[in-house]
């Protein structure tokens, strides 16, 4: 059963224009938000995250938003460039003694 | 510079065969995990960590095998049992603690099943 959906395989956008990333999820005890990028044959690397004491944070071009009541989050990007082009996933945890669990991720491509 | 190595980056088993892939972190984290990514699937927690001497299995155990005699060093091993071990593995580190920022990556382990 998954915990941590992301129900978009795939997101195309135009440079400069808006990628709003989606993520949802089931455990009602995750506390802990996050977004990775990863690209091919490598490992993921970190780039926001957000408690579930706060329903938004902000960090340059990239803001997330949490949802508590619908359970999803979601990612922005503003303004999108080529080189954010990658795979990008969700994940959440309970606390900091409970690994991280992942969503499956979406591919985001963003076209010049 | 301090940071998580994984080797080799890849690795190719006969059916049959037993591997063991490698992971050593110089960050001085109590926590380390194995990840499996597979296409369409996301990262699955294979095995983690949380002390010396002591483990605990994730979503995807069957077929493999841990030890943790070292801080540094949490080795995955692939057994012949796992049915399709195949993919693209991940190891991680934190230091388990508070909120769960400072997960640390390595850059993975191909392994292909030839």
């Amino acid at each position: 059963d998954q915990q941590v959906k992301q129900n978009s395989p795939s997101l195309s956008v135009q440079e400069g224009r808006i990628s709003i990333l989606n993520c949802d999820y089931t455990n009602s005890m995750f506390d802990y938000f996050l977004w990775y990028k990863k690209y091919p044959a490598e490992g993921p690397t970190f780039l926001i995250s957000i408690s579930s004491i706060k329903d938004k944070n902000e960090d340059g071009r990239f803001t997330v938003f949490l949802n508590k009541s619908a359970k999803h989050l979601s990612l922005h990007i503003v303004p999108s460039q080529p080189g954010d082009s990658a795979v990008y996933f969700c994940a959440a945890s309970e606390s900091g003694n409970t690994p991280l669990v992942f969503g499956k991720g979406t591919r985001l491509s963003v076209i010049a | 510079d301090g940071g998580i190595t994984q080797s080799p980056k890849y690795l190719f088993r006969k059916e049959g065969q037993n591997v063991t892939l490698s992971c050593e972190q110089n960050l001085n984290h109590d926590a380390m995990y194995w990840y499996r990514q597979d296409p369409g699937q996301g990262l699955r927690l294979i095995y983690y960590s949380q002390i010396v001497n002591d483990f605990q299995k994730g979503d995807i155990a069957e077929g493999y095998s841990v030890s943790r005699e070292k801080k540094e060093s949490f080795p995955l091993t692939v057994t012949s049992a796992q049915k399709n071990p195949t993919a693209f593995y991940l190891c991680a580190s934190s230091t388990g603690q508070g909120a769960p920022w400072g997960y640390t990556f390595g850059s993975g382990t191909r392994l292909t099943v030839v």
